[in-house]
């Protein structure tokens, strides 16, 4: 079946500590990003990634690291978390091309205290 | 920041009426795309419409792009209780490469 895979699904955790979620796709898919969601705000763009080792910030990527070292995976890196970072997070995939859309993952509901 | 606003925020229909939301935006697009998402889970994508498109269907939806009015709606037709969940419009912008997503329109069709 055709996915992406987030994990892991929630995720509660203490300030600074570094933690990663990571994001796996099996469609062969070029691009990738990371998206948080917040009542309100609606979905903001962290990170995408248009091949790999090509990686590039969004609208909010203060606080967050990314690599893309193979095609299939995309992790999001914090590295000291906070909370104004608690969250929901989702990762995606498309093709290069843009008459399709994008393929999301099931999200990380991330709790810093 | 945002790309698309949703109108209206919220919408609470009987089964079987059809529900029409609009989405208006700011700049040039490649595309405009509608996603479904139920209760905090991920987003389904429903329909993509290329800027030289005016109107596309798929199944029960209907959706149309007014370049000249940077605005977009979705129709769905003949609606069902499963249909409950927040709809967002998201624009692929033109020389850029990412989605910018609306605030959504939370839609509720009570059986």
């Amino acid at each position: 079946e055709a996915q992406v895979t987030q994990n892991p699904r929630y995720l509660i955790t203490v300030t600074g500590k570094k933690l990663t979620v990571t994001c796996s796709q099996n469609m062969n898919h070029e691009y990738m990003s990371w998206y948080r969601q917040d009542p309100g705000l609606g979905l903001r763009q962290i990170y995408y990634s248009m091949n790999v080792e090509v990686t590039d910030k969004g609208d909010v990527p203060e606080g967050y690291k990314v690599s893309r070292k193979e095609k299939r995976n995309f992790p999001l890196i914090l590295e000291s978390p906070s909370p104004n970072q608690t969250s929901l997070y989702f990762c995606a995939s498309r093709t290069s091309s843009d008459r399709e859309g994008y393929t999301f993952g099931s999200g990380t509901r991330l709790t810093v205290v | 920041s945002q790309q698309g606003e949703e109108d209206p925020q919220a919408l609470s229909i009987q089964e079987g009426e059809n529900a029409t939301m609009n989405c208006s935006y700011k700049t040039s697009i490649n595309n405009l795309q509608w996603y479904r998402q139920n209760s905090g889970r991920g987003l389904v994508h429903l329909i993509l419409i290329r800027s030289n498109e005016r109107e596309k269907h798929s199944g029960r939806l209907r959706v149309t792009l007014d370049t000249s009015k940077k605005s977009s709606s979705l129709l769905i037709t003949a609606s069902r209780a499963a249909d409950t969940a927040s709809y967002f419009c998201a624009t692929d912008r033109t020389g850029a490469n990412n989605l910018f997503f609306g605030t959504g329109t939370r839609l509720t069709v009570i059986p």
